[in-house]
């Protein structure tokens, strides 16, 4: 079983920038959450997508945005880049019940 | 508001000492509680949870936890620590969102060394 992959690994972006970032979810999961996590920080929600629609959106402005697709894989989509939406962007899957988040291993976004 | 507080941000232990990090926790509601950890680079692998029943729940990696409710709190406990254990760990809330899981709140992190 893959788990949940992300991709890329790495990314690098200028200020103004636009950016996607991808997630497979576990195989059997529909549920997909996206967390940021600045560096010594725990992570935060940014939203959580279940059946193509945002389910829950925790304080991230509207410049990050987000999709899931039929396969259950979700995009997240940041606008606008700023110096502090430099992070590990990590996505992480679920069934609605039970209810356990298994996490991919991230994506570090760099903002120059 | 919900909220997770872990009071340490940096524990060193020997090699075969136990361990115990400090978890509490603001929830209004019983609440799902959860212990990650993660190596550096790396994103989070869940070592055990707390649903409901037996207040002391065994994980991973000889890990166990118990929730105290009354001490809001939901410490992570190992006997004897391996070398391999050196990572940061994080606790954190689930809200019960319409019976199912909504987000998790995680505290700031406890970042674990362990000395030879």
């Amino acid at each position: 079983d893959a788990g949940v992959t992300q991709s890329p690994t790495h990314l690098i972006k200028t200020r103004g920038q636009q950016v996607t970032l991808r997630c497979s979810p576990k195989s059997g999961h529909d549920t997909v959450s996206w967390y940021q996590q600045a560096l010594g920080q725990g992570p935060q929600f940014i939203f959580q997508y279940y059946e193509e629609e945002e389910r829950q959106r925790g304080n991230f402005p509207d410049r990050f945005s987000g999709h899931q697709f039929p396969n259950y894989s979700s995009e997240l989509n940041v606008n606008a880049l700023l110096l502090g939406d430099s992070a590990l962007y990590l996505c992480a899957s679920s069934q609605r019940l039970p209810l356990s988040l298994i996490f991919g291993s991230g994506t570090q976004l760099s903002v120059l | 508001a919900q909220s997770v507080t872990q009071p340490d941000i940096h524990i060193t232990v020997s090699e075969g000492a136990s361990l115990e990090l400090r978890c509490n926790y603001s929830y209004g509601a019983t609440p799902y509680l959860f212990w990650y950890v993660q190596s550096p680079g790396q994103g989070l692998q869940l070592l055990l949870k707390y649903f409901s029943g037996d207040t002391l729940v065994q994980g991973i990696k000889g890990f166990e936890a118990e929730f105290k409710r009354s001490q809001s709190s939901f410490n992570l406990r190992k006997p004897s620590v391996h070398w391999s254990d050196a990572a940061e760990y994080f606790c954190a809330v689930g809200e019960n969102y319409g019976g199912s899981q909504g987000n998790l709140i995680f505290g700031k992190g406890t970042k674990l060394s362990v000395k030879p």
